[in-house]
């Protein structure tokens, strides 16, 4: 299994809070990718990073922001929790940007926003 | 652009018997396809892709899928079902199109496979 760890694995937390989400792996990949998952939604992209300090939006990034300050760490910030942003979070690493290099994925974070 | 369609939500097979879950895809691009699995509260793990090298792919515990182009489909099956298939699939599409490079996958809404005894 690809060597990526995601913290914490819940977490409950009170709307209008900020929370923050953490990604690490061991692989050195370059490219890391944060995903939300809701029934009937299959996975949907919330941001990416292309390389360290590099990021851009994927298609439901309102209310998210991320950083990457090093290789192996990819940090999702929820500045102000809302209960629509319930949901399992998913991070996931690829090495190339070739379209057929699968990309490997972490446990998941079940975040629960009262 | 790009979609995938997942014919069934729900599948429901005896142990033992042959399984087949269904895609439907479509993409601007020459497709790369996957099939993932999750099993509850579990990320997501690669069962096979088709990288235009072969139509059909075999991939690991006993699936594979067949590339059909005149059909835009990429159906995942199985001889024979076991107890532990029992899990949440998804078919997915790749292109690169992400800025800065990456690439963008477009999940379907995913076929929950029961095995029953």
């Amino acid at each position: 299994d690809a060597g990526i760890t995601q913290s914490p694995r819940h977490k409950v937390t009170e709307t209008g809070t900020p929370v923050t989400l953490r990604c690490h792996q061991t692989e050195n990949h370059r490219y890391m990718y944060w995903y939300r998952q809701d029934p009937g939604h299959g996975l949907r992209l919330i941001h990416y990073s292309y390389g360290v300090k590099d990021t851009d939006k994927g298609e439901v990034s309102d209310g998210y922001s991320v950083s990457r300050s090093k290789t192996e760490d990819f940090l999702l910030t929820l500045e102000s929790a809302t209960s629509s942003q319930t949901s399992v979070y998913f991070c996931a690493i690829s090495e190339s940007d070739v379209s057929n290099q699968p990309q490997h994925f972490g446990d998941g974070t079940r975040l629960s926003i009262l | 652009a790009q979609s995938v369609t997942q014919l069934d939500s729900h599948v429901s097979v005896s142990e033992g018997t042959p399984v087949l879950l269904r895609c439907n895809y479509s993409s601007s691009y020459s497709p790369s396809l996957f099939w993932y699995v999750q099993h509850p509260n579990k990320g997501l793990q690669l069962l096979l892709k088709y990288t235009s090298a072969a139509t059909l792919v075999k991939g690991i515990n006993g699936f594979e899928a067949e590339f059909k182009k005149s059909e835009t489909s990429f159906h995942l099956t199985k001889p024979s079902a076991h107890m532990s298939d029992a899990a949440e699939y998804f078919c997915v599409v790749s292109a690169p199109v992400l800025t800065g490079g990456g690439n963008k996958l477009t999940f379907g809404t995913g076929t929950q496979l029961k095995v029953e005894l």
